[in-house]
């Protein structure tokens, strides 16, 4: 089946912009998880939604970051007032309940110039 | 100290040859832990999960896990040129949640 899907594959912006970066889950998976990966980093964790409700968004950086899951599915993730610092790969992940193998869509790569 | 701590590498093998890789953690409440491979420019892949003690074998993989020593490693035989990636660990603690993943270990494997 479909995998993890999210768009746009890349966005190039310039400091102090918005931007939204959109993830659409594996059909059926009621958890979604936002993390960002830094050039020779692992992906850090940013945000965990568990059907509409956001579980856990410890890992957002500061309140420039929100993101959002109105039915459940998509999932957009926003930034405004974009800084050079949040350049990097925007990483998308679903499973089908919480604690279950999480699989990873193909990832935003955001550049700010 | 790092929540998962991995080299960085590069570790360098030769085609056939077994590669070992390895990870500590900080949390002894981790509950889940997981290998993800990292081709350059892609996302991760899941290789293997393990939950206990022991190891678990999957192929040409192998996981290894021991609590008590905070440590868990991924064993490849018979490795291949198509394995060079970046290997990635990752954990969860007690919420079963988010991942969180140490900095990862390059792999080259060589014809």
């Amino acid at each position: 089946g479909a995998g993890v899907s999210q768009t746009p594959s890349n966005k190039v912006t310039e400091k102090g912009k918005y931007v939204e970066l959109r993830c659409d889950p594996i059909s059926g998976h009621t958890a979604l998880y936002w993390y960002r990966q830094s050039l020779g980093q692992g992906p850090e964790f940013l945000i965990y939604f568990q059907g509409t409700g956001a579980a856990d968004d410890s890992g957002l950086p500061n309140d420039r970051f929100f993101a959002v899951r109105p039915e459940g599915s998509v999932s957009t993730l926003k930034i405004q007032r974009t800084e050079r610092g949040d350049s990097a790969v925007y990483l998308c992940a679903s499973s089908s309940n919480e604690g279950d193998t999480q699989y990873f869509g193909p990832g935003t790569r955001l550049t700010v110039l | 100290q790092k929540e998962v701590e991995q080299n960085s590498g590069p570790l360098s093998v030769p085609e056939g040859a077994i590669a070992s890789l390895n990870c500590t953690y900080s949390d002894r409440g981790s509950q889940s832990f997981f290998w993800y491979r990292q081709y350059s420019g892609k996302s991760p892949e899941l290789i293997m999960f393990i939950y206990s003690n022991g190891d678990k074998e999957d192929g040409r993989f192998t996981a290894q896990l021991n609590k008590a020593s905070q440590y868990v490693s991924l064993l490849i035989r018979d490795s291949q040129p198509s394995d060079s990636a970046t290997y990635l660990c990752a954990v969860t603690g007690t919420g079963f949640q988010k991942l969180v993943f140490g900095t990862g270990t390059r792999l080259l494997v060589s014809p």
